[in-house]
């Protein structure tokens, strides 16, 4: 069983779309998480939410718009979709509150390409 | 705000070289210290992770690393490395501030046969 899965793996589309990606976790995890990953391999917070509310936004441009329609759930969706946006998004899940270690068990990822 | 910083962007050793990664963080309260490893065309997953207690922490695949609190580093170390440790190492971060991690640059490892 997949622990933390996310839907598309590989995603390629031209500029100006808006495009989805989605994430679930079966680990009980109440604190999911959103990560860029560059073409350098540089990997930044964008997201956090505990319980389906969102904790940390980390300077996203308003284009991209997660939701989590519960707490195993959360998508992240981009509108109007730039060239820089080209990366890979990981998913990620950890516990919370007084058994939140800081551990964090990724997703595959998803690799999108705006052409 | 804390910060993590990995000195070495690639390394190249030939097999059975040893292994030691840099890895620095600024942060002056209690931190929680994670290795990841990702290796090509994978995800993240933990190496290794230390929270309190012997700063000499072994994590899978022959792979330790030594905390030490007052040159705030966590420098990861193996003594013999293999064409299959080739990846990419992460050093993260935890303060327990609402979840957040900071993950260093990363470091770029490549094994040669």
């Amino acid at each position: 069983d997949t622990a933390v899965s996310q839907t598309p793996k590989y995603l390629v589309t031209q500029m100006g779309n808006d495009k989805s990606i989605k994430c679930e976790q079966n680990l009980g995890h109440d604190t999911m998480y959103w990560y860029k990953q560059d073409s350098k391999k540089f990997l930044k917070i964008m997201f956090s939410y505990n319980n389906k509310e969102l904790i940390i936004n980390e300077t996203v441009p308003n284009r991209f718009s997660p939701k989590s329609p519960d707490k195993a759930h959360l998508n992240l969706h981009i509108n109007s979709l730039e060239l820089g946006d080209s990366a890979v998004y990981f998913c990620a899940s950890s516990h919370s509150g007084t058994q939140n270690t800081g551990e964090l068990f990724f997703g595959e990822g998803s690799r999108l390409t705006v052409l | 705000a804390q910060s993590v910083s990995q000195h070495n962007h690639h390394v190249i050793l030939s097999e059975a070289a040893s292994l030691e990664l840099g890895c620095n963080y600024s942060y002056g309260g209690t931190v929680n210290l994670f290795w990841y490893v990702q290796y090509p065309g994978q995800h993240l997953q933990l190496l290794l992770k230390y929270f309190s207690g012997d700063p000499l922490v072994k994590g899978i695949k022959g792979f330790e690393a030594e905390f030490i609190k007052s040159k705030f580093s966590f420098n990861l170390r193996k003594p013999s490395v293999q064409w299959s440790d080739t990846a990419e190492y992460f050093c993260a971060v935890n303060t327990g501030n609402a979840g957040k991690s900071t993950f260093g640059d990363g470091t770029t490892l490549t094994v040669k046969p």
